[in-house]
């Protein structure tokens, strides 16, 4: 079976650090996907792993260890625009199983 | 590139109503996917096409609900009929098979309501 986890609702400060965890537990394994989605919008892409370690690109980051089943996505100098879902996705086979999200909300 | 185009964007119609959604996949891409969403359970996938062949429609929730991909640049999603649980938002989604990456790339969605 899929399960993937991660936390229903986070709430961060404007210019601070926030990580948003998430552990799975698939059968095959070919990648795990970070997407952004605004309310009402379509899901985009944020972030691929494969290997384990870190990937940054601008004020995010996503790392992978792949033997825990686990990877977080960690955004820096949050911005208000940032208000938005956060989907954890694993690639196995040909399909991306997705979590539920973790809905982030920035304050001022 | 125009990205994943669905239509329409919004569709509101009764119970027992014949429901048809459309995508058109970005150029190039040959892996098309349909998911649906609801508050309760996130993103679903429905059906799997690869080269306008279903490869996996395991995740149809009834006979209900059908699809097609007569052409790599068409794809239609139908209810019939269609029933108030099937309200959420559609996502069709398109990726490169065999890329390294294969990421997959959403359309804008259709949000379909049925009374």
């Amino acid at each position: 079976g899929q399960n993937i986890d991660q936390p229903t609702e986070m709430t961060a400060t404007e210019g601070a650090i926030v990580q948003i965890n998430c552990t799975y537990q698939t059968s095959g394994f070919n990648g795990l996907f970070w997407y952004q989605q605004h309310a009402g919008e379509a899901p985009t892409f944020l972030s691929y792993n494969v290997l384990d370690g870190l990937e940054e690109k601008g004020r995010f980051s996503s790392f992978l260890s792949r033997s825990k089943g686990y990877s977080y996505l960690l955004l820096k100098e949050l911005q208000m625009k940032d208000s938005a879902s956060y989907l954890c996705a694993v690639h196995s086979g040909y399909a991306l199983n997705f979590g539920k999200g973790t809905s982030l909300l920035v304050t001022p | 590139d125009a990205g994943v185009i669905q239509s329409p964007r919004h569709e509101v119609t009764e119970m027992g109503q014949e429901v048809t959604l459309r995508c058109k996949p970005i150029s190039g891409h040959n892996s098309l996917f349909w998911y649906r969403q609801t508050m309760m359970r996130g993103l679903e996938l429905l059906i799997y096409f690869n080269n306008n062949v279903p490869i996996d429609d395991s995740g149809m929730p009834e006979d209900r609900f059908s699809a097609k991909m007569p052409n790599a640049s068409f794809s239609t999603l139908k209810i019939q009929p269609s029933e108030p649980r099937d309200s959420a938002v559609y996502f069709c989604a398109s990726s490169s098979h065999g890329g390294k990456q294969e990421t997959q790339y959403f359309g804008p969605g259709t949000r379909l309501l049925v009374l």
